[in-house]
């Protein structure tokens, strides 16, 4: 059973652009966060997807923009990147509505997106 | 802004020795606490969702208690062992944020044999 697949691996983008991550949830998860991870510290929540809506949103500027599919895939955006968006990007996915209350979430090995 | 911090940063543990370690967050608003296990090139794995106050969770040879009156976590490794070598992290959950984790930065174990 795969658990959550997290595209591309590794990325490199240059100041202003724009970029797309994806995320495949685990089989049977209905519910996608996303996570931005800087250097020395935990991740920090950027914003969660239930029935295709944003459920809940971090401290994280309109640049971070996301989608969640009718297949519960996931993609997160930014636009507009700056250097201080450098970092690994995780998703997680859960089957207990978002609660935090289940099973723990099940995390990809994450995006790690360099801004140069 | 919730602070969940995570004590000692990194610990450095005989193979074989047990070692604990500590999560601590406000208690007010307490829903939920995570723990996850992150091994370097992997995903971060979930290990224990605490919920009730006095909750004690084991899995193999981690064990986890939780404190919501005074707020704090222990996780404890007993006999630790090389594959043991992971990043802990905490992950706290409020009635406020529901379904968001507020993590700390984590307590790096290295085992060595």
């Amino acid at each position: 059973d795969a658990g959550v697949t997290q595209s591309p691996t590794h990325l490199i983008k240059t100041r202003g652009q724009q970029v797309t991550l994806r995320c495949s949830p685990k089989s049977g998860h209905d519910t996608v966060s996303w996570y931005q991870q800087a250097l020395g510290q935990g991740p920090q929540f950027i914003f969660q997807y239930y029935e295709e809506e944003e459920r809940q949103r971090g401290n994280f500027p309109d640049r971070f923009s996301g989608h969640q599919f009718p297949n519960y895939s996931s993609e997160l955006n930014v636009n507009a990147l700056l250097l201080g968006d450098s970092a690994l990007y995780l998703c997680a996915s859960s089957l207990d509505g978002g609660t935090g209350r289940g099973r723990g979430y099940t995390f990809g090995s994450g995006t790690r997106l360099t801004v140069v | 802004i919730l602070n969940v911090e995570q004590s000692p940063q990194s610990l450095h543990v005989q193979e074989g020795d047990s070692t604990n370690f500590t999560c601590s967050f406000p208690s007010s608003n307490f829903y939920a606490l995570h723990w996850y296990r992150w091994e370097t090139a992997k995903s971060p794995e979930a290990l224990f969702v605490m919920t009730l106050n006095g909750d004690e969770k084991k899995k193999g040879r981690i064990s986890a208690t939780l404190n919501t009156k005074e707020g704090y976590s222990y996780l404890y490794i007993k006999g630790s062992q090389p594959e043991d070598s992971a990043t802990y992290l905490c992950a706290l959950v409020t009635t406020d944020s529901w379904g968001k984790l507020q993590f700390g930065a984590g307590t790096q174990v290295v085992v060595t044999p």
